[in-house]
């Protein structure tokens, strides 16, 4: 377990609805990043949050945005659902001195959204 | 856009062989690189970080990395079953996170 959490598991939305999901990081991190891993293909970074701002941003439209709180939790809001936002979301959680000096990430378990 | 290239395997080996896993990446400004295990159906698990060219060794398994050649590789000692899992390399360039798709390994009893 690496004791970063994800909220809820699983989740079925219809097409044009919007969804938030949630993650609390490791104890002791202070860097949330956001990923979506379709099926048989490798994580993609959509972003990540240090010090409750984007610190950096993959090739993501902006209906996908995110939010980091003080207990450097995160939240990623995904606008207009489509069909082919269904996937696996991971937050991984690390712990970074400054931005670009980079440490190793910690997934979440995941949360599963199917989009009808 | 930047790639990070692995083959897909699968990758079979018998128990107790030593497994070679290898990745390409493509852009020079890369400053980290981490090994992932994934078994089906659950998140990626780190295995090994490696920093600076050479070989960084951890129990069984042995990270390479060529940055010249922009190549870096896993290799697993003594192949156990339990070890059968997607592999995912990821390469860090400065904010950013570039995963490849796995290399699916079997190991046979």
């Amino acid at each position: 377990e690496t004791g970063v959490t994800q909220s809820p598991t699983h989740l079925i939305k219809t097409r044009g609805q919007q969804v938030t999901l949630r993650c609390s990081s490791q104890s002791g991190h202070n860097t949330v990043s956001w990923y979506q891993q379709a099926l048989g293909q490798g994580p993609q970074f959509i972003f990540q949050y240090y010090r409750e701002e984007e610190n950096g941003r993959g090739n993501f439209p902006p209906r996908f945005s995110g939010l980091q709180f003080p207990n450097y939790s995160s939240e990623l809001n995904v606008n207009a659902l489509e069909l082919d936002d269904s996937a696996l979301y991971l937050c991984a959680s690390s712990s970074i001195i400054g931005r670009g000096s980079y440490n190793e990430q910690f997934f979440g378990p995941g949360t599963r959204l199917t989009v009808l | 856009q930047k790639e990070v290239e692995q083959n897909s395997g699968p990758l079979s080996v018998p128990e107790g062989a030593i497994a070679s896993l290898n990745c390409t990446y493509s852009d020079r400004g890369s400053q980290s690189f981490f090994w992932y295990r994934q078994y089906s159906g659950k998140s990626p698990e780190l295995i090994m970080s490696i920093y600076s060219n050479g070989d960084k060794e951890d129990g069984r398994f042995t990270a390479q990395l060529n940055k010249a050649s922009q190549y870096v590789s896993l290799l697993i000692r003594d192949s156990q079953p339990s070890d059968s899992a997607t592999y995912l390399c990821a390469v860090n360039d400065f904010n950013k996170f570039y995963f490849g798709s796995g290399t699916k390994l079997n190991v046979k009893p």
